[in-house]
């Protein structure tokens, strides 16, 4: 059964801050892994997609890489602003069980001013 | 932007009614998924759909029962709501194939009194 762990489970940075957040993963046959944010109450905005045989991908301040093998994803986050604030999470679709994802517990960020 | 979804947003209602949570996509995703999620915890799936017809439990056992009559729309069911299933309820869809990326709608929190 596949489990996913996301460390930190918190993180609270000042403004202006690189931050790393890391999502492992048991089960290395996997199709995509995606990152998702989540604010207070709402749904969940994705963020950022990658398939099993690419390395990275990018959107704006966001870099998210992936090491299948090593069963490891970290999402990158550049210039923190307050406005990230959020809970991050990882998840994981596996090559077969028909697209069915696995989520991590997520990562709580705050970015004080 | 997704074009993702659901109502109501919020519902409060008494122990003993029956419920529909809607959830509706445009996007002709043939795959979608409930998820049921509580406060700071993380998500749990309770029932998924490949297509028109095709519904099954997750992971998570839930009293719900869903339907699947048309491609956009994907409508849980609670017959007798009880305090146990105070919780939100995300909906999600995917496509079968080109990266299958996830998107959410904004959820519907529901509170059973």
């Amino acid at each position: 059964k596949q489990e996913v762990t996301q460390i930190p489970a918190a993180l609270s940075v000042p403004e202006g801050e690189n931050l790393v957040l890391n999502c492992s993963f048991t089960d290395s046959a996997i199709y995509n892994l995606q990152w998702f944010r989540q604010d207070p109450g709402k749904g969940l905005t994705s963020l950022l997609l990658i398939q099993s045989s690419q390395r990275e991908q990018t959107s704006g301040r966001l870099n998210a890489s992936l090491d299948k093998s090593s069963g490891r994803s970290t999402l990158y986050i550049a210039a923190s602003q307050p406005g990230d604030s959020a809970t991050y999470l990882c998840a994981v679709r596996p090559s077969t069980s028909y697209g069915k994802l696995t989520f991590g517990q997520g990562t709580i960020l705050t970015v004080h001013p | 932007e997704a074009d993702i979804y659901q109502t109501p947003r919020y519902l409060v209602i008494g122990t003993g009614k029956k419920i529909t949570l809607e959830c509706s996509q445009t996007m002709g995703h043939d795959k979608m998924y409930w998820y049921q999620q509580d406060p700071g915890m993380e998500l749990h799936l309770i029932h998924y759909s490949y297509g028109v017809n095709s519904t099954e439990k997750g992971d998570l056992s839930s009293e719900s029962t869903v339907s699947r009559i048309r491609t956009e729309h994907f409508p849980l069911t609670l017959e007798s709501a009880r305090p146990s299933h105070t919780s939100q309820y995300l909906c999600a869809s995917s496509r079968d194939r080109g990266g299958a990326e996830a998107f959410f709608g904004q959820g519907t929190r529901l509170t059973v009194v």
